[in-house]
């Protein structure tokens, strides 16, 4: 089964700073992998995905997020941090032909004034 | 938005009492999931389905069992309450490759 790790549960950045979330991944198969935002009180929404083709993904909300197999990385970032990305960021793997989406932990990220 | 819909939304219930949560969704999508969402462990999943009548385990699926007897609802059903089932259920519908929408989360406390 696939799985993923998150590293650092909480990331705190100053308005305008670069944004890196980081993501490792581990899957027996070409995965399909993921990013979502959590605000308070909601449910997941998409921000990028990744299932075949460019290995640079862009996202909304000014997010991109690069796929690199030898690495088995899909790290989130965004150029500069606006205080409404202050939320919980999830990524996910998916065995494409399984459809069982993994989630990681999470990573809550904060920005500050 | 897609159409996904979980009911009840809150619910507070004892130990030892079935609880059933619904799903709902008009999208037509294929695949459906429960997840279990805790501080620390992020969204886990408990059962997902590819099909009508047709379900699997997830991570973490002991306490918990699921039917799908049509396309639009996956229900999720705790047979004896605990009180670490304590937690936010999310379920997501999917079409294959493509993104999961999400419910808006079901917040259930078992006392």
């Amino acid at each position: 089964a696939q799985s993923v790790t998150q590293l650092g549960s909480h990331v705190s950045v100053s308005e305008g700073a670069l944004v890196l979330l980081r993501c490792n991944y581990s899957s027996s198969v070409p995965p399909y992998l993921f990013w979502y935002v959590q605000y308070p009180n909601q449910g997941l929404q998409l921000l990028l995905k990744y299932t075949t083709g460019a290995t640079l993904v862009k996202g909304i909300n000014g997010f991109e997020a690069e796929f690199k197999k030898s690495e088995t990385s899909f790290h989130l970032t965004k150029p500069s941090a606006h205080m409404s990305d202050a939320a919980e960021y999830f990524c996910a793997v998916s065995d494409p032909q399984a459809n069982d989406m993994r989630f990681g932990a999470g990573t809550r990220l904060t920005v500050k004034p | 938005d897609a159409g996904i819909t979980q009911s009840p939304r809150h619910k507070v219930t004892e130990t030892g009492t079935p609880v059933t949560l619904r799903c709902h969704q008009t999208e037509n999508h294929r695949y459906m999931y429960w997840y279990r969402q805790d501080p620390g462990h992020g969204l886990r999943l408990i059962h997902y389905s590819y099909g009508v009548k047709d379900t699997d385990k997830g991570e973490v699926s002991d306490g918990y069992s699921v039917s799908r007897s049509k396309t639009e609802d996956f229900l999720l059903t705790l047979e004896s309450a605990t009180s670490s089932q304590t937690s936010v259920y999310f379920c997501a519908s999917q079409e294959q490759g493509y993104e999961a929408f999400f419910g808006q989360g079901t917040r259930l406390t078992v006392v």
